[in-house]
């Protein structure tokens, strides 16, 4: 298993600002992602972070609004950029720990008014 | 990316057994099933994995017949604190998670 913290665990923040949530994990890792879970729904993926590569992506999540860093094998950054309040959301870090199986953090609690 | 398609929602009671069915009719060869467990502002917990027939833990067990194109989760004599959600996924790194399952333990 592994134990994966995040920060903040909520924020509440204006439009048109930006927030960064942190992802730490206490043991190395190569896969982390990222997802999405607006109220009420189910989870989406929203990018896939290998360390030493550039953040995969799904289909309706761009870069420039969700740029991610992952600068070692413990730790990854996600920013909502230019936030509105559709954003609104929980967003999940999880890392693979063996074949098919993902540990997830707690979660950040974002809302933006 | 297997499409899995499971009830929206089961209501039990205190002690009962509760058996969650999966569909996933084009599971690929080397895709493994795992269901998780949410409860309100948590994220996911695994709680089970398998490839092929039975599959038990401390927690749940797991049954997959010999085509593969089912699942279902198993957990035994639940209690008021097993009411959550429960997803099923199958293969690949990138999970997909449908709507799940929002299993409710009533007294």
């Amino acid at each position: 298993s592994a134990v994966i913290s995040q920060k903040p665990s909520r924020d509440i923040c204006q439009r048109g600002t930006s927030l960064t949530i942190q992802c730490q994990v206490d043991s190395q890792v190569t896969m982390m992602f990222w997802y999405r879970q607006q109220p009420g729904q189910s989870l989406t993926l929203i990018a896939t972070a290998n360390q030493g590569s550039e953040a995969t992506y799904e289909s309706g999540f761009v870069i420039d609004k969700f740029p991610i860093s992952r600068p070692n094998l413990t730790f990854s950054t996600l920013t909502v950029s230019n936030m509105s309040p559709e954003d609104s959301s929980i967003y999940l870090c999880s890392v693979e720990v063996r074949q098919e199986t993902q540990y997830f953090g707690p979660g950040t609690r974002l809302l933006v008014l | 990316l297997a499409k899995t398609t499971q009830p929206i929602s089961m209501d039990s009671y205190e002690g009962q057994e509760v058996n969650i069915t999966c569909s996933h009719n084009n599971i690929a060869t080397n895709d493994y099933i795992t269901w998780y467990q949410q409860f309100p502002s948590q994220g996911p917990r695994f709680i089970i994995q398998g490839y092929k027939t039975k599959v038990t833990n401390e927690v749940a067990s797991l049954f997959i017949p010999a085509d593969r194109k089912s699942s279902t989760l198993s957990l035994p004599r639940v209690s008021l604190s097993d009411t959550a959600v429960y997803y099923c996924l199958v293969g690949a790194y990138k999970l997909s998670f449908g709507a799940g399952t929002t299993v409710t333990v009533r007294a």
